[in-house]
């Protein structure tokens, strides 16, 4: 049972426009979220988290937007630029502690020049 | 200062082997967690060691093992290796306690059974 959802595995840009990347959880106990980028033959990186206190943080071109009643958020990066192009994953930590991220299964993103 | 270094980056053994692969966190970094990556499966955890001590363990069959030393730097073992256990091993690292930190991940092992 997936508890950390992304419904669309790849997704196409042009470059200069906004992308916007989907993420859906169903454990309502989730109450910290990350936002990873993995390039190719490279381990994840960190890019953004946000706190279910808040329902918006931004950090440079990457907003993550948190909507708890519908359990969903979503990651925009604005304006996309072809370096961007890379498989980004969701994450949450299950029981509270980071040891333990549950994360969705990716969603790979194209930005075309 | 140097990033978290996982060896060997690909490795290729026979069903039946058994494997060990390595990671050395970031330095002052006391937690290492790992992650299997499949493409069906996505990124799945495997266990997670705290001062040498495991914390957390996902929900993986006894063949898979780690173990962490007391310069934090941690392996995992797995023995009797099956097709299905081709996979992106990734080690990350993270200062430790329960602080909301996002973890620094290696670059993995690549590991192919055949």
């Amino acid at each position: 049972d997936q508890q950390v959802k992304q419904n669309s595995p790849s997704l196409s840009v042009q470059e200069g426009r906004i992308s916007i990347l989907n993420c859906d959880y169903t454990n309502s106990m989730f109450d910290y979220f990350l936002w990873y980028k993995k390039y190719p033959a490279e381990g994840p990186t960190f890019l953004i988290s946000i706190s279910s206190i808040k329902d918006k943080n931004e950090d440079g071109r990457f907003t993550v937007f948190l909507n708890k009643s519908a359990k969903h958020l979503s990651l925009h990066i604005v304006p996309s630029q072809p370096g961007d192009s890379a498989v980004y994953f969701c994450a949450s930590p299950y029981g509270g502690s980071q040891g333990n991220l549950i994360f969705g299964k990716g969603t790979k993103l194209s930005v075309k020049p | 200062k140097a990033g978290v270094t996982q060896t060997p980056r690909y490795l290729i053994k026979t069903r039946g082997q058994q494997v060990t692969l390595s990671c050395s966190p970031i330095s002052g970094h006391r937690s290492v967690s790992w992650y299997q990556q499949t493409p069906g499966q996505g990124l799945q955890f495997l266990f997670e060691y705290f001062s040498e001590t495991q914390r957390n363990k996902g929900n993986f069959p006894g063949r898979f093992s780690g173990r962490q030393f007391s310069n934090s730097r941690s392996e995992m073992n797995v023995s009797t290796l099956e097709l299905g256990d081709s996979a992106l091993y990734l080690c990350a690292s993270r200062p430790g306690g329960q602080g909301r930190y996002g973890y620094t991940f290696g670059s993995g092992t690549r590991l192919t059974v055949v």
